[in-house]
């Protein structure tokens, strides 16, 4: 019954490893996202997909890699993992477009580059 | 661009009410929200407003909102050590398409 999951939910890798975090909704959702929670708790966003279409790309490093198969998945691929890329992960997903009553987030993906 | 803050920390005693602010720069906002995050897990959406509406209730939650000032207010009533968690504010606008800015986040703690 969770409406947005993610998995996993927590990581544990090596520098210069490829790893992927996966999300799926299942609120019927067209648009998902993916936000980044750094040590000190701030959240930014990273990138934001409309009905599998890429519609927001924020100042990231192209090591990370948004895949939409469909609209109710989007997963995130990270290459060459680097120590700072150590944060929480969560995927998000709306009815519309910032729409104000539909906005749910996943339950976070805890990753740490050792 | 958009911004939106709050301050870190806020501390008070069990019973009393809580009040967290938020201010933000984004003047054509349409939707401004609260969340709620406990320790180690995920963003709960505790409330949200759209910006004609200047007040909203809902059980012990009052979100108050100055669009002239650009100032957003949650109020916990009678605060319970179960509310200890951070508050995060958000908003969105046509402007910023579906991204939803987030402030720093507040940390409530509740004392005895």
């Amino acid at each position: 019954d969770t409406a947005v999951s993610q998995t996993p939910k927590y990581l544990v890798t090596q520098m210069g490893n490829d790893k992927s975090i996966k999300c799926e909704q299942n609120l019927g959702h067209d648009t998902m996202y993916w936000y980044k929670q750094d040590s000190k708790k701030f959240l930014k966003i990273m990138f934001s997909y409309n009905n599998k279409e890429l519609i927001i790309n924020e100042t990231v490093p192209n090591r990370f890699s948004p895949k939409s198969p469909d609209k109710a998945h989007l997963n995130l691929h990270i290459n060459s993992l680097e120590l700072g890329d150590s944060a929480v992960y969560f995927c998000a997903s709306s009815q519309n477009r910032g729409s104000g009553n539909t906005i749910y987030f996943g339950e976070g993906s805890w990753l740490t580059v050792v | 661009g958009e911004d939106v803050e709050q301050s870190l920390f806020l501390s008070v005693r069990e019973g009393d009410s809580s009040v967290i602010n938020c201010t933000y720069t984004d003047s054509s906002s349409t939707y401004l929200y609260w969340y709620k995050q406990e320790p180690g897990a995920g963003l709960q959406l505790l409330t949200y407003i759209f910006s004609n509406m200047d007040m909203k209730q809902d059980q012990r939650l009052t979100v108050l909102l100055n669009k002239k000032d650009k100032h957003l207010s949650l109020r916990i009533a009678d605060t319970q050590t179960g509310d200890s968690a951070i508050y995060f504010c958000a908003e969105t606008s046509y402007s910023s398409a579906s991204k939803i800015i987030f402030g720093s986040g507040t940390r409530l703690s509740i004392r005895p």
